[in-house]
């Protein structure tokens, strides 16, 4: 079956705009993960959505960003008035269940650049 | 807290070398822990993993790894690499309480990289 899918692959945007990026995880998986990327450092959590809600949004940096999962399935990640700071690789990851234990699947990323 | 530590960012090695790739952590509870790969220009994928049991798990491709309690690491070896092996890998615990709740806290990646 087909994976962990995010769109788009790259976005470059004006410092200031405001940006969604998206994820489509694996069908059946409940838990699904955002997670940032910046170059040379390993993925930082961000947000892990149980179904349709939140249970933790502890590494969001700040109220610029907020994510929603409206129907359990596709999230969006939502970033307003972007800073040059937030250009990284955002990453989405799905699996079965939230427990620890439950393997992450991990999509390809969406690479942000803000000018 | 929890903290993921890699020692080394870089390790270069000739093919068919062996090759052990360090990492250690901290944790105030019980762990799950991963190692996972990125391949150039590739997503992330999971290598192996421990979640009880035998302390050393191996993966399909020749890669092993030891969980020791004792000093909190989850070393990554291979007794005879390949130049395919060239690829960054992470380090990453999760558990089941609190904090550690699904969430994968990840080192910063150790570059592995094979020379002929």
């Amino acid at each position: 079956g087909a994976g962990v899918s995010q769109t788009p692959s790259n976005k470059v945007t004006e410092k200031g705009k405001y940006v969604e990026l998206r994820c489509d995880p694996i069908s059946g998986h409940t838990a699904l993960y955002w997670y940032r990327q910046s170059l040379g450092q390993g993925p930082e959590f961000l947000i892990y959505f149980q179904g349709t809600g939140a249970a933790d949004d502890s590494g969001l940096p700040n109220d610029r960003f907020f994510a929603v999962r409206p129907e359990g399935s596709v999230s969006t990640l939502k970033i307003q008035r972007t800073e040059r700071g937030d250009s990284a690789v955002y990453l989405c990851a799905s699996s079965l269940s939230g427990g620890g234990r439950y393997e992450q699947y991990f999509g390809p990323g969406t690479r942000l650049t803000v000018t | 807290a929890q903290s993921v530590t890699q020692l080394d960012s870089q390790v270069p090695v000739f093919e068919e070398a062996p090759v052990e790739l360090r990492c250690n952590y901290s944790s105030s509870v019980s762990v799950y822990l991963f190692w996972y790969v990125q391949y150039p220009n590739q997503g992330l994928q999971l290598l192996l993993k421990y979640l009880s049991g035998s302390t050393l798990v191996e993966s399909i491709n020749g890669f092993e790894a030891e969980f020791n309690k004792s000093q909190t690491s989850f070393h990554l070896r291979k007794p005879s690499v390949h130049i395919s092996d060239t690829a960054e890998y992470f380090c990453a615990v999760s558990g089941d309480r609190g904090s550690t709740l699904g969430r994968l806290y990840f080192g910063r990646g150790t570059q592995l990289t094979v020379w002929p």
